[in-house]
């Protein structure tokens, strides 16, 4: 079936540091992928999408490129700041016009100043 | 534009009872899908509505059902509620206008606890 998987743990770092959390994907087909965000007390908001292969998602600093050859969709921020305190969901859909989104277990950013 | 609504935003329940979630979308999107989020399995798709239809469905027993109005909003029930149950449930809503992915808007959830 199609399933996400994301590194495991919370991810501490300080403000301005390289932020790098991984997510790979197991999927038939052409699936799209996403990167949400939830903050504390909230539902999620989509953060970035892509939805073919060598697609660049980019939004508020963040990126991710899908990578059909290695199946994953790692998210990037170059300097983070502690507003981007937050927990990360990797997800999929299984092709362009699903909504049935598969999520990853999600991991917990703290961003320290 | 009003985000997805839902109400109410905290529930607590006993074992055995049954409950009724309300989900009201973005004015003009016509699918609603609900989520369940748990710290054990995170989030899990329970079921998609589309122009009053369920569309998609997870893995989820028959206790928990779904339906949609015609004016969009939804519900979704949990009948027999298990200790298990406890959870924060999502619901999202999109265009879905045919043939490309919409973004999906998640409103803030209902959190259910059952005793």
């Amino acid at each position: 079936g199609n399933s996400v998987t994301q590194m495991e743990g919370p991810v501490t770092l300080s403000e301005e540091a390289f932020l790098t959390i991984n997510c790979t994907y197991t999927a038939t087909g052409y699936p799209s992928l996403f990167w949400y965000v939830q903050y504390p007390g909230e539902g999620l908001q989509l953060l970035l999408k892509a939805t073919k292969a060598d697609d660049k998602g980019s939004n508020k600093g963040f990126e991710a490129t899908y990578r059909k050859e290695t199946t994953s969709f790692h998210l990037e921020k170059g300097s983070v700041q502690v507003s981007d305190s937050a927990v990360y969901f990797c997800a999929l859909t299984r092709y362009y016009g699903n909504n049935r989104l598969a999520f990853g277990k999600g991991n917990q950013v703290v961003v320290i100043p | 534009k009003a985000g997805v609504t839902q109400t109410p935003r905290y529930l607590i329940k006993t074992r055995g009872q049954q409950v009724t979630l309300s989900c009201s979308p973005i004015s003009g999107h016509r699918s609603v899908s609900w989520y369940q989020q748990t710290p054990g399995q995170g989030l899990q798709f329970l079921f998609e509505y589309f122009s009053e239809t369920q569309r998609n469905k997870g893995n989820f027993p028959g206790r928990f059902s779904g339906r949609q109005f015609s004016n969009s909003r939804s519900e979704m029930n949990v009948s027999t509620l298990e200790l298990g149950d406890s959870a924060l449930y999502l619901c999202a809503s999109s265009l879905s206008s045919g043939g490309f992915t919409d973004t999906q808007y998640f409103g803030p959830g209902t959190r259910l606890t059952v005793l």
